[in-house]
This record gives structure tokens, sequence and C-alpha cells, in this order.
């Protein structure tokens, strides 16, 4: 079963900065297809945001992109709105374990 | 509009019973998986099985084998997430989720039940 280990576990940025967030899975991912990202805002549910580790699911903006391939993926969220501010979740599928998560990333305003 | 509608907040006791519910609307019913996902309070996100509302297939993560079990009826486009016996390690959001055409992740998420279990 392959772990997701995400970094840091917390993010400080102000709005407009530049964020980067990290998702290192413990063994190569078999197809970046099975790469995903999601946003969790504070008391809500989960948001798809990025699939096939680089598209951008319906209506995301596009200053979220995703990228990466093997080990380690990254999403990048180019300038930060005050809505960005949330905790991100990379997800990956797998033929034996299915869906893993990583354990978030929470993204605070500094 | 694509929605998942989950049904409202539970407080149960241990030993009790429940079944909570998602209904699918907006789409074909049958045509996509339905997963779930537990998040225990402060903590991350942890799949714990999927359904094909079709069929009544599942899958289940095996740390949650024998937990909780899914179910689905059709004719009313609703899945359901039910415990036999509540233990208070089962508090929690409980989310379901339409599983993208692609198989591989969540695309469309209801917006929680939370189950609260404490004597």
């Amino acid at each position: 079963e392959i772990v997701l280990t995400q970094s840091p576990g917390t993010l400080s940025l102000s709005p407009g900065e530049r964020a980067t967030l990290s998702c290192r899975a413990s063994q190569s991912v078999s197809s970046i297809s099975y790469l995903a990202w999601y946003q969790q805002i504070p008391g809500q549910a989960p948001r798809l945001l990025i699939y096939g580790a680089s598209n951008r699911a319906t209506g995301v903006p596009d200053r979220f992109s995703g990228s990466g391939s093997g080990t380690d993926f990254t999403l990048t969220i180019s300038r930060l709105e005050p809505e960005d501010f949330a905790v991100y979740y990379c997800q990956h599928y797998g033929t034996s374990s299915l869906y893993t998560f990583g354990q978030g990333t929470k993204l605070e305003i500094k | 509009e694509v929605q998942m509608l989950q049904s409202g907040a539970e407080v149960k006791k241990p030993g009790e019973s429940l079944r909570i519910s998602c209904k699918g609307s907006g789409y074909s019913f049958t045509s996509h998986w339905i997963g779930w996902v537990r998040q225990m309070p402060g903590k991350g996100l942890e799949w714990m099985g999927i359904i094909h509302p079709g069929n009544s297939d599942t899958r289940n993560r095996p740390s949650f084998q024998g937990q909780a079990t899914m179910s689905a009826d059709k004719s009313i486009s609703t899945a359901y997430l039910q415990w036999s016996s509540l233990e208070a390690s089962d508090t929690g959001m409980y989310y379901c989720a339409r599983r993208h055409s692609t198989g591989w992740n969540f695309d469309v998420w209801g917006r929680g039940t939370l189950v609260t279990v404490s004597s």
C-alpha cells in the first residue's frame, strides 16, 4: 500500500504570495492519472481541485496548478486569495489499497 | 446540478444502531460508484469503502471491514452507511462522494453527516 506524506504540515503565507505544497508517495505511482488534490475549507466538505496530477476540476481557478510524477507531486497556488486558506489533501488510487489520502497541509494566513 | 444530499446529524449512545443516507441527484445514479469517507474530529480524511448503486457490489478498506456496512437503493437513488452497534470511536463526520468517471478520485461530495456517539 502506498503511503502519502504531505509537507509542510502547516504553511503560513500572506494573500498574494505563492504557495507550494508537496505530496510524496512511499513508492512510485504507476500512473500520474491516479493522483488527485482536494481542498477543504473549515466547516465544509472536501472539494476536488486537481485530478490526474495536473488537470483542474470544473470551476477551479487557473491560479491552482498541479505537477509531478513518480513519487513527488506538487500543488501550486500562484497568488493566494483569502478564500484559498484551507487544508489540502493529496489522494492516490491504487489497485490494492484503492483510495489513500495524505495527512493534509494546512495553509494559514500569516 | 449534480448533488449528494446527506442526512442530518445524529447523536447516539454506545451500542445503538444507526443508518445514515446519501441521495444522489442530477445524474444517472447507477452510473457512478459512491464512496464513504470518515473524518474524525480534528483529523484527516480516511476512505472507508465504495459501493456500486446498480448492483450493490462493494469494496472495503480492510481496516473498516466489519465496522460499518454500505448499501444502496437504486429505486430512490440513495446510498446508506449503517452500524449495528456504535462505539465512541465511531464519532466523526462521514462524507459520501461520487466517484469520478475515471474511477480514480471523487468529484462530487456531500456536506457530511456528523455522528456523535456518547454515553
